[in-house]
């Protein structure tokens, strides 16, 4: 069964740092390309960042471009957001997501991240 | 990138048809076939329900179908289930390797 599991939600303060976690499991992990996406309260999705299987390039939207950084340990079935300098904008839940066909086909259950002082 | 527009709610009645359209533009929907359709319940994550315009993954009823006409994608649901009450999404993938999210459409059965 494919699972990702997402972790490091916190409350953090504007200009804070933060790390998320996703594991994998359930398929083998190098073969695909993963996603970050977030979607603030009450609101819709919002897609934050793309890494392929290499992890050699990544993408994001201007939105967040400068501040996050994907990331993904192969060895480890991890994928991680570094999310500096963050703003109260960005509190939303993040997800990790599996891309297939420049579609999402698993998504974890979401980490919720607030950002207020 | 700019969202793609979705109306932000349609509704029906149990067993009709509703179609939900979804206009990007020629950098996005009207240049690839990569349009997908996500179902969310509250409080629970994102669901596949269409890939690559009219594709259905796995597991997916049929009642579930997708199209697209130049910078406009649609999602149709047939006979149409209490169940099918949810949020949905329309996503492209655009030029320079990015995707872009519909705004959502709230479904009402």
């Amino acid at each position: 069964e494919v699972q990702l599991v997402e972790s490091g939600g916190a409350l953090v303060q504007p200009g804070g740092s933060l790390r998320l976690s996703c594991v994998a499991s359930g398929f083998t992990f190098t073969s695909y390309s993963m996603n970050w996406v977030r979607q603030a309260p009450g609101k819709g999705l919002e897609w934050i960042s793309y890494i392929p299987t290499s992890g050699t390039r990544t993408w994001y939207p201007d939105s967040v471009k400068g501040r996050f950084t994907i990331s993904r340990d192969n060895a480890k079935n991890s994928l991680y957001l570094q999310m500096n300098s963050v703003r109260v904008e960005d509190t939303a839940v993040y997800y990790c997501a599996r891309d297939v066909n420049y579609s999402l086909d698993y998504w974890g259950q979401g980490a919720r991240v607030t950002v207020s002082s | 990138q700019s969202a793609l527009t979705q109306p932000a709610s349609v509704s029906g009645s149990p067993g009709q048809s509703i179609t939900i359209s979804c206009t990007g533009t020629n950098s996005d929907v009207g240049n690839y076939d990569r349009v997908s359709w996500y179902q969310q319940h509250p409080g629970k994550a994102p669901k596949l329900m269409i890939y690559e315009v009219s594709q259905r993954p796995s597991g997916v009823s049929d009642r579930f179908s997708g199209s697209k006409s130049g910078n406009t994608a649609s999602l149709t649901i047939s006979g149409l289930q209490a169940e099918d009450e949810a949020d949905y999404y329309c996503c492209s993938y655009g030029r320079g390797g990015s995707w872009v999210f519909g705004g959502g459409t709230t479904l009402t059965v």
